[in-house]
């Protein structure tokens, strides 16, 4: 049973750019959860995506931006780089209606230059 | 609102020493505790997690950790520390919605042999 996977592991953008990071839940999750975890701190919740929508958004700009697809794989999107984006993004999947603990996928290492 | 504390960014043990990890916790909910590992350059892996029930609470690789609501405290132990349990440890708090999880900063165990 495969866990959460994200894709790209490495991903180096200039300041401006747009980004867009890739996530597939463990098998039978259907909510995905976004994170942003800067070097040395603990994860920020960003959003959280059920039933294709945004479900709960954390306190980021609106330069960040989701998408759940129908097979519960989610997209993050961030816009106008920063070079404070600089960070490991982790997905997160959990069991439906997304309580209790939340599987993590060994993230997107983002460097914005 | 939740949020978490962890006290001490680094600790430091013997190999086969007691392992303490400080986690006090503030939620305005009946709280859902998780405490997470990260090795370096993967994501999160659960450790234990208390929702309900029984306060002391066992989980992966020998560790354990008790809800004690007097004192908004979910401490991690283990009682010998092995060479293997070198990483960052991460405590986090979620409302009964279990939508947003709220993480600690981090505490680094270092094991010395």
């Amino acid at each position: 049973d495969a866990g959460v996977t994200q894709s790209p592991t490495h991903l180096i953008k200039t300041r401006g750019q747009q980004v867009t990071l890739r996530c597939s839940p463990k098998s039978g999750h259907d909510t995905v959860s976004w994170y942003q975890q800067a070097l040395g701190q603990g994860p920020q919740f960003i959003f959280q995506y059920y039933e294709e929508e945004e479900r709960q958004r954390g306190n980021f700009p609106d330069r960040f931006s989701g998408h759940q697809f129908p097979n519960y794989s989610s997209e993050l999107n961030v816009n106008a780089l920063l070079l404070g984006d600089s960070a490991l993004y982790l997905c997160a999947s959990s069991l439906p209606g997304g309580r209790y603990e939340q599987y993590f996928g060994p993230g997107t290492r983002l460097t914005v230059t | 609102a939740q949020s978490v504390t962890q006290l001490g960014s680094h600790v430091s043990v013997s190999e086969g020493a007691l392992v303490l990890l400080r986690c006090n916790y503030s939620s305005s909910v009946p709280p859902y505790l998780f405490w997470y590992v990260q090795y370096p350059n993967q994501g999160l892996q659960l450790l234990l997690k208390y929702t309900t029930g029984a306060t002391l609470v066992k989980g992966i690789n020998g560790f354990e950790a008790e809800f004690k609501k007097s004192e908004t405290s979910f401490h991690l132990t283990k009682p010998s520390a092995h060479m293997s349990d070198a990483a960052e440890y991460f405590c986090a708090v979620t409302g009964n919605t279990g939508n947003q999880f709220y993480f600690g900063t981090g505490t680094s165990l270092t094991v010395i042999p």
